[in-house]
């Protein structure tokens, strides 16, 4: 069974400061997408990561996968307030349907 | 351009009431699903479809049924509901593989 774990859970930080989520899963796979929930809202496509070694970026947030030790990060640079969100990462486990396995979801705070 | 709409937004129901939500794409995707997310656990697959005409269980499925007659809709429904099966369920839809899910609005619903 395909299990994702991201870490931290609840990250609070000042605006203008660096910080990477950590995205770790059990299972094989070379499929790993981003997403951003606002609250209250629909999920958000960021990121798609299809190979060893990808790494796409946009704006502030950068996106890479290790296949080998099946671990994705999220970086964010200088965080802004609008970057205020939860973030999962989810896996696809190379099954039937291209199915995807979330991770908990990182509760991102960015204080002024 | 519409989406990914899911029809209602809220609901209220009793224990042991029926109901069906609907999931409606117009962007002539082949991939189909519906998830459910509850505080703390991320987003589980309940079913999902590789097509019109097809349907299959995901990770939680106890309790729900799903159709798809027509390759735009996506039906979920509860023939009993249960107070556990309060939460917030989203359909997402998927042109192809290694292609990102494309996440309706949610539809809240609350099981008294």
């Amino acid at each position: 069974e395909l299990k994702v774990e991201q870490n931290p859970l609840f990250l609070s930080m000042q605006e203008g400061k660096n910080y990477t989520i950590y995205c770790n899963y059990s299972t094989t796979s070379d499929r790993l997408y981003w997403y951003r929930q606002d609250p209250g809202k629909s999920l958000e496509s960021l990121f798609v990561l299809l190979s060893n070694g990808a790494v796409k970026q946009e704006g502030r947030l950068m996106a890479s996968l290790d296949t080998k030790a099946r671990l994705s990060t999220l970086h964010i640079t200088a965080a802004v307030h609008d970057l205020s969100a939860t973030y999962f990462c989810a896996v696809d486990g190379l099954t039937s349907g291209s199915r995807l396995t979330f991770g908990e979801g990182t509760q991102l705070t960015v204080n002024p | 351009n519409a989406g990914v709409t899911q029809t209602p937004k809220f609901r209220v129901l009793k224990t042991g009431q029926s109901m069906t939500l609907l999931c409606a794409q117009d962007m002539n995707h082949e991939y189909m699903y519906w998830y459910r997310q509850d505080p703390g656990m991320g987003l589980r697959l309940i079913h999902y479809s590789v097509g019109e005409g097809t349907t299959a269980k995901g990770e939680v499925p106890d309790g729900y049924n799903v159709s798809r007659l027509k390759k735009q809709n996506f039906l979920l429904g509860l023939e009993s509901a249960a107070p556990s099966q309060t939460s917030v369920y989203f359909c997402a839809s998927m042109d192809r593989l290694n292609q990102p899910q494309h996440f309706g609005d949610g539809t809240r619903l609350s099981i008294l």
